[in-house]
Formats: C-alpha cells, structure tokens, sequence
C-alpha cells in the first residue's frame, strides 16, 4: 500500500527567509504523481506544486520548488522568501494513475515577521 | 469559474441519525472525490465518482456511501452517526479521474455528532 510520511509536524521560519518541508513515500509503482497542497487557517485546499514521477526536472512554481529524488522516494517542498501569507498546513500527496489521493500527515508551518 | 461548493458547511446530529452531505464540482468537472479530515487521523480517501459511477472507495464501513448525479454534483450520505463520525468533510472536483489532474477543494462540511 502507497504511505506518504511527513516527518515535521511543524514547522517555522523567519519572514524573507527560506524553509524545506520533507516528505518520503513508498511505493511500487513506477507512474504516479506527487503533489504538495497548503491548506490556510481558512481550510480551503489549493495545490501548490505537482511532480510527474516520469519527469527528472524538479517542478518549480514562482517561490515554490521541489527536490524530487525518486530512488530515495523522496519529494521536499522548498518556500523561497517566505511571506506571512505562506502561513498554513502544508499537505504532500501521492497518487498513482489509477488510485485514489494519499496525504500526509501534514506540517504546520508558521511565518515569523 | 465558480468554485467547488459544499453545503451544508455546519451540521451539527445526534448519534444514530443520519446525514447527507452535498457537493457541487467546478462546471465541466467530472470527478468528485470525498474525503474526510480528523485532527487524529488526518485526511482520508472516502471515495471517487467519475461519470456517476464509484471509481474508488476508501477504507471506511458501509455507513459512508455515495453517489453521483448526471450533472456531476455529488452527494456523500452517513447513517447510524457515530461521535467518531465529527469531522470536517471535504469534496474534491477534477476533470478526470487519477493521474496528475489537480483537485480543487470545496470549504468543506463540518459536522459535529453529538
């Protein structure tokens, strides 16, 4: 069965500064996707960066990059000049072609200004 | 575009009721997917409709059942509530089923069993 661990239940970083949540998964499928959501104390999900297990080049959406080492079956989140409004619950996701959505845990994330 | 709506977004029921939970998915949109959130157990796959049919289901009892309408709107219904059951429901829409298709979240239902 596919598990995504989050191993930061929380997380804090100065305001401008830069911060790396982690994220292991294990599978035996070779074509899945991953994904990180953030979840704002408002609860509304929104996707923040997507990574095609296929695809070598790490995902990179403006502040928001991804280290993806797929042998290590790792998938980190890297916040560039992080803002008060990266405040948030931040989720990673696996999901395979055929299967259903596997969160993790999450990690709290708090910005300091 | 609108987005996906939920409703009702509070609930509160009484143990051994029922409830049904209703979600509207961005317009052309035709998957669904449920799942629900606890503070202990975190977010969980309750299920996926794509084209009105149940394309996955999560690890949950038969109380949690679902289904979907030819407009694609969807409904999530629990019988016999449990306090276990107090979560915060959410619904996803996409416009296919699996791969790398974003989901787009609805604010949720909150529901309180008491």
């Amino acid at each position: 069965a596919q598990t995504v661990t989050q191993s930061q239940p929380e997380m804090s970083v100065q305001e401008a500064e830069t911060v790396t949540l982690s994220c292991t998964y294990d599978t035996s499928e070779s074509d899945y996707y991953l994904f990180w959501y953030k979840q704002p104390p408002s609860r509304q999900m929104i996707l923040v960066i997507r990574q095609e297990a296929y695809k070598q080049q790490n995902a990179t959406e403006n502040r928001f990059s991804v280290n993806f080492q797929k042998a290590a079956k790792s998938f980190s989140l890297k916040i560039s000049d992080s803002q008060l409004g990266d405040a948030a619950m931040y989720f990673c996701a696996y999901r395979s072609a055929s299967n259903d959505m596997r969160f993790g845990a999450g990690t709290r994330l708090t910005v300091k200004p | 575009k609108a987005g996906v709506t939920q409703t009702p977004r509070y609930l509160i029921k009484t143990r051994g009721q029922q409830v049904t939970l209703s979600c509207s998915p961005i317009s052309g949109h035709r998957s669904v997917s449920w799942y629900q959130q606890t503070p202990g157990q975190g977010l969980q796959f309750l299920f996926e409709y794509f084209s009105e049919t149940q394309r996955n289901k999560g690890n949950f009892p038969g109380r949690f059942s679902g289904r979907q309408f030819s407009n694609s709107r969807s409904e999530m219904n629990v019988s016999t509530l449990e306090l276990g059951d107090s979560a915060l429901y959410l619904c996803a829409s996409s416009l296919a089923s699996g791969g790398a298709d974003e989901q787009y979240f609805g604010p949720g239902t909150r529901l309180t069993v008491t």
